[in-house]
Parts: structure tokens; C-alpha cells; sequence
């Protein structure tokens, strides 16, 4: 099975970067994925990483160490609109993914 | 294009009755999920199906039940529903299970078990 841990929530300004941390113990590891969930929505794609190093998509990147069980979703210039839950979300060689309990993040005008 | 879509939006019902929860793809995505989501516990996997004509047991599938008789539509079944099955539903496809292929989610069904 997987143990997937980031933060609960997370406040930053407008403008601003915010990097939203993720570990994970795996029983077996067949990449890493990224969504964002606004509240009262459904999950939407944001990242994929299945090799270590950073991947970015304009405003977002993701980073991943599979030595360490860790990854990242940085976020620049923060928006009004970036405010929503971020999911970490594991697969394994079953080809399931497990997914973390989100992080919150707050963009604060 | 339709994407993915789950039926009914809402639902409330008595404990010990059955329901079935609605989803159907238009993307002929091959693999198609179910999660339930509830709070500070996050996404978990009840059933998912990898094609047509097989399923397969998630983290959480007591109390569940699927089928997938073609690609477009994955029903879940809740036999006898009890108040501990109080959650958010959300159904997902998948063009693939591996390489760089996300899940699609539907927008989710809120259902309450009194």
C-alpha cells in the first residue's frame, strides 16, 4: 500500500510562490500525479512525473526525488483563482493511484 | 463533447435500501474508477475496471459493487446502504493505467445515508 503526507493547509499572498510539499512509502511506485480540486468540484489534472527532477507548466512545476519518497507542486504568481485543494496522488505497479487528504491553500488579497 | 458524467448530482436515503450510482464516458477511455471522498481522509479507490468486461477491488469496495458491461458506462451498486457510506462519489476514466495517461473525474454525486 502507499502512506502519502502533505500539509493540511497552507495561506500565502497574492503575487506570491507557495511550494506544497509531498512524501510518500511505497510498496511500489509507477509515477506521480498532481490535482487541483476547487471546493464543491471535481479533481482536474495538473502534473505528471514519473522521473526525478522538475516539471514546469507555466506557472506550475513539479519536482520529484524517488529516492526520498518526495515531491513538490510549486506555484508562482499566485491568483485569487489558485485558492482550491492540491492532491499528491501515488501509483503503484497495479496501476491504482492512492491519493493523499489534499492540501488547502489559501490566496489572501 | 460530454466528458464524463454521474447521476444524480444528490441523493438521500434510507439505511438498508439499494441505489446505484450512474456514470458514463464518451471519450472511450479503456479504464474507468470509482472513488468515494470524505473529509481529511481524501480520494479512496472502491472498484475499478482496466476494460471493458473486468473490474477489480479498490482500497475500500465492502459494501459495493460494479459492473462494466461496455466502455461508456461504470454503475456503482450500494446492495444495502448504511450511514457510514455518507460521502462524495466521484467517478473517473482513464484513456490508460500507464505512462502519462490522468484520470478524467466526473463532477461527483453527494449522497447521504440516514
Amino acid at each position: 500500500g502507499q502512506n502519502i503526507d502533505q500539509p493540511t493547509e497552507m495561506t500565502a499572498t497574492e503575487g506570491a510562490i507557495v511550494q506544497i510539499n509531498c512524501t510518500y512509502q511505497t510498496s511500489g511506485f509507477n509515477g506521480l500525479f498532481w490535482y487541483q480540486q476547487h471546493a464543491g468540484e471535481a479533481p482536474t489534472f495538473l502534473s505528471y512525473n514519473v522521473l526525478d527532477g522538475l516539471e514546469e507548466k507555466g506557472r506550475f512545476s513539479s519536482f520529484l526525488s524517488r529516492s526520498k519518497g518526495y515531491s513538490y507542486l510549486l506555484l508562482k504568481e499566485l491568483q485569487m483563482k489558485d485558492s482550491a485543494s492540491y492532491l499528491c496522488a501515488v501509483r503503484d505497479h497495479d496501476y491504482k493511484l492512492s491519493f493523499g487528504a489534499g492540501t488547502t491553500v489559501t490566496v489572501r488579497a | 463533447i460530454a466528458g464524463i458524467t454521474q447521476a444524480p448530482t444528490s441523493q438521500i436515503l434510507a439505511a438498508g435500501r439499494r441505489m446505484t450510482l450512474r456514470c458514463t464516458q464518451d471519450m472511450r477511455h479503456n479504464a474507468m474508477y470509482w472513488y468515494r471522498q470524505d473529509l481529511g481522509l481524501g480520494l479512496r479507490l472502491i472498484h475499478y475496471s482496466n476494460t471493458a468486461g473486468t473490474t477489480g477491488k479498490g482500497e475500500v469496495p465492502d459494501g459495493y459493487s460494479v459492473s462494466r458491461a461496455n466502455t461508456d458506462d461504470f454503475p456503482l451498486t450500494l446492495a444495502s446502504a448504511v450511514p457510514s457510506q455518507t460521502s462524495v462519489y466521484f467517478c473517473a476514466s482513464s484513456e490508460g493505467t500507464s505512462g502519462a495517461h490522468e484520470q478524467f473525474f466526473g463532477p461527483g454525486t453527494r449522497l447521504t445515508v440516514l
